[in-house]
């Protein structure tokens, strides 16, 4: 247990609905990601947040996708309108940025499947 | 823009060392290389980090020569369970610092 927490574990949708995951990260890091994993791939950047701060969004990523980190602690990412495309795990990541060398501390990730 | 290069798969069997080189030419004076390890179904896991000579941990030494333009992986005596996808990062240093994947290297290791 890398004490990220992400829920829920498994999301199964239909095409065109919205769905919603959340991310609990380590509580004294200020750094949190959000990456995609498809099979065979390394995981694919989406987003990140400093604190409270979104630093940047993927130029890959379309307007469906939105993400937040209310007061800089749990994080929320949010599809709407889901596509089949969309399938694949989806990991949230934090760090604690200022230490030499930064490492990314890793949840379970949500495996979404978009029927 | 690929940051890192790394062989794509590598075999090997248990009671072997094995070696896995990661190529990061544009590496920055003061980035980090760190790597993770992968098994299916879950998130990467923090291996090991370095910034130069030579770093070992319970699991794995970390070989980075002089030039800081490649590092090598060791893990010694692999088992079953060393099969995983091992994943090398450098902070890409375009317009941000966000911390980019590659495809890994897939090691297979057999009995």
């Amino acid at each position: 247990d890398t004490g990220v927490s992400q829920n829920p574990r498994h999301k199964i949708t239909k095409r065109g609905q919205n769905v919603t995951f959340r991310c609990d990260p380590i509580s004294e890091h200020n750094r949190l990601y959000w990456y995609r994993q498809t099979l065979g791939q390394g995981p694919e950047f989406l987003t990140y947040f400093q604190n409270e701060a979104q630093l940047e969004k993927s130029r890959l990523l379309s307007d469906r996708f939105s993400a937040e980190r209310p007061k800089g602690s749990f994080s929320t990412l949010e599809i709407q309108r889901t596509e089949q495309g969309d399938s694949a795990m989806y990991l949230c990541a934090s760090s604690l940025m200022g230490a030499p060398g930064e490492k990314l501390f890793f949840g379970s990730g949500t495996q979404l499947s978009v029927l | 823009l690929a940051k890192t290069t790394q062989p794509i798969s590598m075999d090997s069997y248990e009671g072997q060392e094995v070696n896995i080189t990661c190529s990061h030419n544009n590496i920055a004076t003061n980035d980090y290389i760190t790597w993770y390890q992968q098994f299916p179904s879950q998130g990467p896991r923090f291996i090991i980090q370095g910034y130069k000579t030579k770093v070992t941990n319970e699991v794995a030494s970390l070989f980075i020569p002089a030039d800081r333009k490649s590092s090598t992986l060791s893990l010694p005596r692999v088992s079953l369970s060393d099969t995983a996808v091992y994943y090398c990062l450098v902070r890409q240093r375009v317009n941000t610092d966000k911390l980019i994947f590659g495809t890994g290297t897939r090691l297979q290791v057999f009995p």
